[in-house]
């Protein structure tokens, strides 16, 4: 079975700093690793997903992952925050040969301090 | 186009009672899925319909199901509220029945007194 890990469930980062939210993944099988974004009392929105080409990916707002799958990673990185950026993150696996629904982590809380 | 769009927004509904949910997922879509998400559990999977069938479920009991008509829209329904069930309900929407991109609706908030 697939499983997926945020390391962090909350983290605090000064505006205009780095942020990086952490993730590791099992999986039998080669997955797809996507990354979302909650905002309170929204829906997810899709950051960016990796699907087996390139490595390192970039998505929306600044965003960017890099998949390690000598480590079973997929880190999460902005090179500066902004207050926006203040949200809950997943970072989900799907599996096709596993019934193709979606396995997200438990949720990492970013706080961004002025 | 427009998104994904889930009604009603919120719901109360007492202990004991029964609750249907809907979803109308973006237009050519014809996956839809539907999550749960509690404080405590986090996001977790319900089921899956395509082309009006339940093509992969979670580990919810039977009070839990669904449908899919045949314009993609969804309904999913509870029965037999419990107070454990207060969630917010998430839809997502997907082209096709494997496809790798799923565009999520703002849920519907459901709070069981």
């Amino acid at each position: 079975a697939q499983s997926v890990t945020q390391l962090d469930s909350h983290v605090s980062v000064s505006e205009g700093t780095p942020v990086l939210l952490r993730c590791n993944y099992s999986s039998s099988y080669s997955p797809s690793l996507f990354w979302y974004v909650q905002h309170p009392n929204k829906g997810l929105q899709l950051l960016l997903k990796y699907t087996s080409a390139a490595t390192l990916v970039k998505g929306i707002n600044g965003f960017e992952a890099e998949f390690k799958k000598s480590e079973t990673s997929f880190h999460l990185t902005k090179p500066s925050a902004h207050m926006s950026d203040a949200a809950e993150y997943f970072c989900v696996v799907l599996i096709k040969a596993a019934g193709n629904k979606l396995t997200f982590g438990g949720g990492t809380r970013v706080l961004v301090k002025p | 186009k427009a998104g994904v769009t889930q009604t009603p927004r919120y719901l109360i509904k007492t202990r004991g009672q029964q609750v249907t949910l809907s979803c109308s997922p973006i237009s050519g879509h014809r996956s839809v899925s539907w999550y749960q998400q509690t404080p405590g559990q986090g996001l977790q999977f319900l089921f899956e319909y395509f082309s009006e069938t339940q093509r992969n479920k979670g580990n919810f009991p039977g009070r839990f199901s669904g449908r899919q008509f045949s314009n993609s829209r969804s309904e999913m329904n509870v029965s037999t509220l419990e107070l454990g069930d207060s969630a917010l309900y998430l839809c997502a929407s997907s082209l096709e029945h494997g496809a790798t991109e799923a565009f999520f609706g703002q849920g519907t908030r459901l709070t069981v007194v």
